[in-house]
């Protein structure tokens, strides 16, 4: 069964920590994403990877930095935390193109990890 | 201006009633693609569809239908003889090309669908 795993559902963390926010893909995805979830903003896209080592800016990169050293796994860091860093984080993967056959460029996400900031 | 516009925030049904969910998508691409998701109340969001800017054809699965219309830029999605546990938050998805070759989603804000005993 393919998996998405997010290290942690939940997290509590103070102003000014720094924090970590791990995901683990098992289906040897080139693609990996983070989002953040908030009540009427829907999923915003933070920064996402296509390749290890490669990463690029989503919408709303501000105030997070992320790491991909490996393909299957893929880090958020919030260098210092913010009240309004306080979220839920969603992580997915997917395969890259062509889509065809079997690839329907779906994403697949983890459970979310809810961080309060406080 | 936002790329995918749910413009409905939250729907209530009462079980059996069937409920259109509207998505209007804006892209200068020629190719794209347009994806259905489900967030039930435990929270994993789960794909339901993917469409391909080439492909118009309507597609049904079980009470799900999904109307695909390019004329203007929509993706509605019908649920019919709506039941319970179709209660759930539900998001369309645009995913056009960005550097690398990947394609990458945009997503919109998603609506609440809650259907009453």
């Amino acid at each position: 069964d393919v998996k998405v795993t997010q290290s942690s559902r939940y997290l509590v963390k103070r102003t000014g920590e720094k924090v970590f926010l791990e995901c683990v893909q098992d289906m040897d995805h080139e693609n990996m994403f983070w989002y953040r979830q908030d009540p009427g903003l829907g999923l915003r896209l933070i920064y996402f990877s296509y390749d290890v080592k490669m990463k690029e800016k989503g919408d709303i990169p501000e105030g997070y930095s992320v790491s991909r050293e490996k393909k299957e796994r893929f880090s958020l860091i919030l260098e210092s935390a913010s009240t309004n860093q306080t979220s839920m984080y969603l992580c997915a993967s997917s395969f890259s193109p062509p889509l065809a056959g079997g690839n329907t460029g779906e994403l697949f996400f983890g459970e979310g990890s809810r961080l309060t900031v406080l | 201006a936002q790329k995918v516009t749910q413009a409905q925030t939250e729907i209530s049904v009462v079980e059996k009633e069937d409920v259109t969910l509207d998505c209007v998508y804006e892209t200068r691409d020629t190719t794209y693609y347009l994806f259905w998701y489900k967030q039930p109340p435990s929270g994993e969001l789960v794909f339901l569809i993917r469409r391909n800017s080439f492909d118009e054809q309507n597609e049904i699965s079980g009470r799900y239908s999904w109307n695909f219309q390019k004329s203007t830029s929509s993706f509605n999605f019908t649920i019919t003889a709506s039941q319970v546990v179709d209660s759930a938050v539900y998001f369309c998805a645009l995913s056009e090309i960005w550097s690398g070759g990947s394609y990458i989603p945009t997503f919109g804000r998603g609506t609440s669908l809650i259907v009453h005993p």
